[in-house]
């Protein structure tokens, strides 16, 4: 079945400092894949999507790239700041028409520290 | 645009109490979906809808009803309150050919004692 594996957090980062949050999936086909963040106290919002294989996803200096060879969306910033704290959840839609549904990760929190 | 609202914000019930969960999205949206938030547990689906007058069950439906009388509204009712119901949960809306971008509700963080 399908399936998303994030990295455990909570990653602590100074500000400045280079932010990569793993992501791999499971999936039959040719799943779009999305990475969403959860400020606190708020409900998600989507960061980036990419829907086929090679695309980079990019929203407020965050990428990320869809490799189908490694089955992984990692996300990434050059330079976060204390702003970017918050939890970032990686999800894939599987191929199933517009009926389609989210598999979720479980989450990855951010702290950034000034 | 308000976007998607939920009310109340937070909710203490004691077991066996009832309650209904309300959500309503001002985008024309036709789909309309509740999931709960548990630490360690992600986010799963409990009902969507794709349009007015029809609902579907999710990965955890039991203990919860849905209706969708309106394209706005979406309201989450739990018919017998468990302890095993205190989460946080969240309506989303979509248009039903966007696939790729839901909208959340703030959220509504449930206890039940």
């Amino acid at each position: 079945g399908n399936s998303v594996t994030q990295m455990e957090g909570p990653v602590t980062l100074s500000e400045e400092a280079f932010l990569t949050i793993n992501c791999t999936y499971t999936a039959t086909g040719y799943p779009s894949l999305f990475w969403y963040v959860q400020y606190p106290g708020e409900g998600l919002q989507l960061l980036l999507k990419a829907t086929k294989a090679d695309d980079k996803g990019s929203n407020k200096g965050f990428e990320a790239t869809y490799r189908k060879e490694t089955t992984s969306f990692h996300l990434e910033k050059g330079s976060v700041q204390v702003s970017d704290s918050a939890v970032y959840f990686c999800a894939l839609s599987n191929n199933a028409g517009n009926n389609r549904k989210l598999i979720w990760g479980l989450g990855t929190s951010l702290a950034v520290n000034p | 645009n308000a976007g998607v609202t939920q009310t109340p914000k937070f909710q203490v019930l004691k077991t066996g109490q009832s309650m209904t969960l309300q959500c309503a999205q001002d985008m024309n949206h036709e789909y309309m979906s509740w999931y709960r938030q548990d630490p360690g547990m992600g986010l799963r689906l409990i009902h969507y809808s794709v349009g007015a007058g029809i609902t579907d069950q999710g990965e955890v439906p039991n203990g919860y009803n849905v209706s969708r009388s309106t394209t706005e509204d979406f309201p989450l009712r739990l018919l017998s309150a468990a302890p095993s119901q205190t989460s946080v949960y969240f309506c989303a809306s979509r248009y039903y050919h966007h696939y790729y971008e839901q909208y959340f509700g703030p959220g509504t963080r449930l206890t039940v004692t």
